[in-house]
């Protein structure tokens, strides 16, 4: 069971680039989300997709687009990628209430450096 | 807006020690949420509180939802190796939407004692 999976694990961009985080969850989780976690700053919503064909802007979404293109699939798109973009990306799901309110699942992370 | 701070932001422990954290906020929170975080991994939930007052362990680590709802205290006995890693206090957002809509604190780091 790989619970959430995201690629690419590592990637370099020049400023003004862009690129797509994916990420796949095999949990049958109805909500999905994109946190980033730069050094000393804990982590930060930046989208989520309560369920499928919803999406909301969380705490930093400035720069961002998402696409939840089904139940089990949420991608984060970079259109024009800045050095402030350079942190570790997170995807996590999680279902309403199951097993603990509040309990999200992580992947392992995306660390992404813009120059 | 709602802010979780956390203390101390790191410490160095030895092999038997107990360790205490904790976390504070000038807000009210209905839920508290601790996560560890080991290097290169994604944070997983320890333990999760959702009741002023309640203390919940899990293993050697024990939670506490404070009295006020306003913080929230982690202690992890006999600590061994594999308790390095960093810990983060959670909490959700109040204007909802979503229940993994978190705020997180800066994390706790524990370190071996060189």
């Amino acid at each position: 069971n790989a619970g959430v999976t995201q690629t690419p694990k590592f990637q370099v961009l020049k400023t003004g680039q862009s690129m797509t985080l994916q990420c796949a969850q095999d949990m049958n989780h109805n909500s999905m989300y994109w946190y980033r976690q730069d050094p000393g700053m804990g982590l930060r919503l930046i989208y989520y997709s309560a369920s499928e064909g919803t999406t909301d802007k969380g705490e930093v979404p400035n720069g961002y687009n998402v696409s939840r293109l089904n139940k089990r699939e949420f991608s984060l798109r970079l259109e024009s990628a800045a050095p402030s973009q350079t942190s570790v990306y997170f995807c996590a799901s999680s279902e309403l209430g199951r097993p603990r309110t509040g309990e999200l699942f992580f992947g392992e992370g995306s660390r992404l450096t813009v120059l | 807006g709602q802010q979780l701070n956390q203390s101390p932001q790191s410490m160095f422990i030895q092999e038997g020690e107990d360790v205490s954290m904790n976390c504070t906020s000038s807000s009210i929170f209905n839920t508290w949420l601790w996560y560890k975080q080991d290097p290169g991994e994604g944070p997983v939930l320890l333990i999760a509180l959702y009741k002023a007052g309640e203390l919940t362990s899990n293993g050697r680590l024990t939670a506490q939802f404070g009295i006020t709802r306003k913080d929230s205290f982690l202690n992890i006995s006999a600590s061994i190796p594999s308790d390095v890693g960093i810990y983060f206090c959670a909490g959700p957002r109040d204007y909802g939407g979503s229940q993994g809509n978190l705020i997180f604190g800066k994390g706790t780091k524990l370190s071996v004692k060189p």
